[in-house]
């Protein structure tokens, strides 16, 4: 049974340009939640999406988006990438309907340059 | 204000010796789940325990233990005779009544042989 699976592993940008973040739920789970982690920092609630809906927001700017598909992978997009966008990804699952605990992937680190 | 303070950033210790990890959270919702994860240098998040505001009950798993208090909102994580395998980054985190969870700074625990 796999657990939440992220890609790519470490990914190194510029400034200004745009990143895509992928993650796959654990298998049976709806609901997918994106975190950001800053070096040293604990992780940092950017968006949650179930039914293919962004369900709630962090405190994070629109450059900020994700999408769901049908079959419940999840991507995270960001735009105009800034020096301080460098950090570790995290993409967690959940089952909607029972409140359970959060599965985390390894996460994405990316390197805004 | 929702929030989890973890003032303790390193923690070094001995093989063998008991470690006590605290935690202390803020919440105005009289309903809530408090966590304790794991994250070692491979970056996810590993889930050690989940605890609802309304069991009180302290829980003991191997050589793990916590200590919920209501009264002093802190929910205390102990190691018992800690080994080099317990050395990871320890967060604790708060689910108030939203989807998100609030993860404390982290505390990192090095355990020396």
């Amino acid at each position: 049974d796999a657990g939440v699976t992220q890609s790519p592993t470490h990914l190194i940008k510029t400034r200004g340009q745009q990143v895509t973040l992928r993650c796959s739920p654990k298998s049976g789970h709806d609901t997918v939640s994106w975190y950001q982690q800053a070096l040293g920092q604990g992780p940092q609630f950017i968006f949650q999406y179930y039914e293919e809906e962004e369900r709630q927001r962090g405190n994070f700017p629109d450059r900020f988006s994700g999408h769901q598909f049908p079959n419940y992978s999840s991507e995270l997009n960001v735009n105009a990438l800034l020096l301080g966008d460098s950090a570790l990804y995290l993409c967690a699952s959940s089952l909607k309907s029972t409140n359970e605990k959060l599965f985390f992937g390894s996460g994405t680190q990316l390197s805004v340059l | 204000a929702q929030k989890v303070t973890q003032a303790q950033t390193e923690i070094s210790v001995v093989e063998k010796e008991d470690v006590t990890l605290d935690c202390v959270y803020e919440t105005r919702d009289t309903t809530y789940y408090l966590f304790w994860y794991k994250q070692p240098p491979s970056g996810e998040l590993v889930f050690l325990i989940r605890r609802n505001s309304f069991d009180e009950q302290n829980e003991i798993s191997g050589r793990y233990s916590w200590n919920f208090q209501k009264s002093t909102s802190s929910f205390n994580f102990t190691i018992t005779a800690s080994q080099v395998v317990d050395s990871a980054v320890y967060f604790c985190a708060l689910k108030p009544n939203t989807d998100k969870l609030i993860f404390g700074t982290g505390t990192r625990l090095q355990v020396f042989p």
